[in-house]
């Protein structure tokens, strides 16, 4: 257990469907992120939420909406999404953006769009 | 722009053997760097990280690695490899002005017993 916990741990969404991912920490950090995982890709930093505030979109489409109702959740709406969305979508929290602190992770969602 | 290189994408060692993974990134200021490691069906955990000081670290299980600020390196090693050190290894770099981590592609390790 890393203290990270993402929900579910699989979908499969057609792509008029609209679904959500969840993600809840239990470490008392202040900033929270959304990854996303691609077979043969480095991870791509998706969103930054620090103390509740988005501080990075890192060009990500609009289907992908992300919300973080306090510093230990933290949410992905999705909807319309693509085939090529499919993938492994990690967060990760920690203490703060700063440089120096590390960043934890959850297991992730596997999400396939059909 | 910031990246991170990984040169072998899959490796694959018996037991014993000794294990050195590349890891290069492109950062023209101070850099903090971590290697990271997913084991199958788990999530990404910290295998070790260097802030400052000694630029070689030691990390969990054996593993440690090596800082060389003047290749832009950040190699990770062990001695002799086990069968449970199966898994995906993957560099990540944050620059002192930027608080996103850059990861690289992973290296797949395979041991074999």
């Amino acid at each position: 257990e890393t203290g990270v916990t993402q929900t579910p741990r699989h979908l499969v969404m057609g792509m008029t469907n609209k679904k959500s991912l969840k993600c809840e920490q239990h470490l008392g950090h202040n900033a929270m992120y959304w990854y996303k995982q691609s077979a043969k890709k480095p991870l791509e930093l998706m969103f930054v939420y620090n103390f509740k505030e988005q501080t990075e979109n890192n060009s990500v489409p609009s289907r992908f909406s992300p919300e973080c109702p306090n510093s230990s959740h933290l949410f992905l709406h999705l909807h319309t999404l693509q085939p090529e969305d499919s993938a492994l979508y990690l967060c990760a929290s920690s203490q703060d953006t700063g440089s120096d602190t590390e960043a934890f992770f959850g297991q992730g969602t596997r999400l396939t769009v059909v | 722009a910031q990246s991170v290189s990984q040169h072998n994408h899959h490796v694959i060692l018996s037991e014993a053997a000794s294990l050195e993974l590349g890891c290069n990134y492109s950062y023209g200021g101070t850099v903090n760097l971590f290697w990271y490691v997913q084991y199958p069906g788990q999530h990404l955990q910290l295998l070790l990280k260097y802030f400052s000081g000694d630029p070689l670290v030691k990390g969990i299980k054996g593993f440690e690695a090596e800082f060389i600020k003047s290749k832009f390196s950040f190699n990770l090693r062990k001695p002799s490899v086990q069968w449970s050190d199966t898994a995906e290894y993957f560099c990540a770099v944050k620059g002192s002005t930027l608080g996103r981590l850059y990861f690289g592609r992973g290296t797949q390790l395979t041991v074999w017993p």
